[in-house]
């Protein structure tokens, strides 16, 4: 089985400011992970992912993640933020094989503020 | 537009009804999921379905129950509501589960008094 820890319940920053939101993860085999937004009042939309290959992902709005295997840590960051950041977001992890089911961390606020 | 509909968005009900979300996607997805969403909880996986005709418990599955009579609908039942069912619910889809790319309906905000 596999779980996922997102320390941070909740981030501020400032726009323009760089961020960090951590993950971490827990799994006896390898894994897919994943990183998801929920934007108020909205559904979880995919924000990027990590198959296999380069060990950093990019999303198209400027958000990355690389993802360290001898940490068990797939933290998300973007060097500067905009007001249009603020959501939650949520990192999930899955099993390689089989009919896989996500396990999603318990989210982390970004909150931008002007 | 394709995606994922879900009925109703909101919803009061009171302890002891019976209640069943809907949730119809259009993108012909075999695999389809139910979510509850709690504040510092995340996200829990309540049942899903890899096809058409079969269905699977997921992390919390009591007090709840699913079918899948066919490819586009998943309805969710809740027999007897409590207020510990009190939660927005979310049904996902994806045409290949293993890499992940989950599509979300925007959620049922369901309240039991």
């Amino acid at each position: 089985a596999q779980s996922v820890t997102q320390l941070d319940s909740q981030v501020p920053v400032f726009e323009e400011a760089p961020v960090e939101l951590r993950c971490n993860y827990s799994s006896s085999v390898s894994v897919y992970l994943f990183w998801y937004v929920q934007y108020p009042n909205q559904g979880l939309q995919l924000l990027l992912k990590y198959l296999s290959g380069s060990t950093l992902v990019k999303s198209i709005n400027g958000f990355e993640a690389e993802f360290n295997k001898s940490q068990t840590s797939f933290h998300l960051r973007k060097p500067s933020v905009h007001i249009s950041d603020t959501a939650e977001y949520f990192c999930a992890v899955s099993g390689l094989t089989g009919f896989q089911k996500l396990v999603f961390g318990t989210g982390t606020r970004l909150l931008v503020s002007p | 537009i394709a995606g994922i509909t879900q009925a109703p968005t909101s919803q009061i009900l009171a302890a002891g009804r019976r209640m069943t979300l809907r949730c119809t996607q259009d993108m012909r997805h075999n695999a389809m999921y139910w979510y509850r969403q709690d504040l510092g909880l995340g996200l829990r996986l309540i049942h899903y379905s890899n096809t058409a005709g079969t269905t699977g418990k997921g992390e919390v599955p009591d007090g709840y129950s699913v079918s899948r009579a066919n490819t586009d609908d998943f309805p969710l039942t809740l027999a007897s509501a409590v207020p510990s069912q009190t939660s927005v619910y979310f049904c996902a889809s994806t045409e290949q589960p293993n890499t992940g790319e989950l599509f979300f309906g925007e959620g049922s905000r369901l309240t039991v008094l």
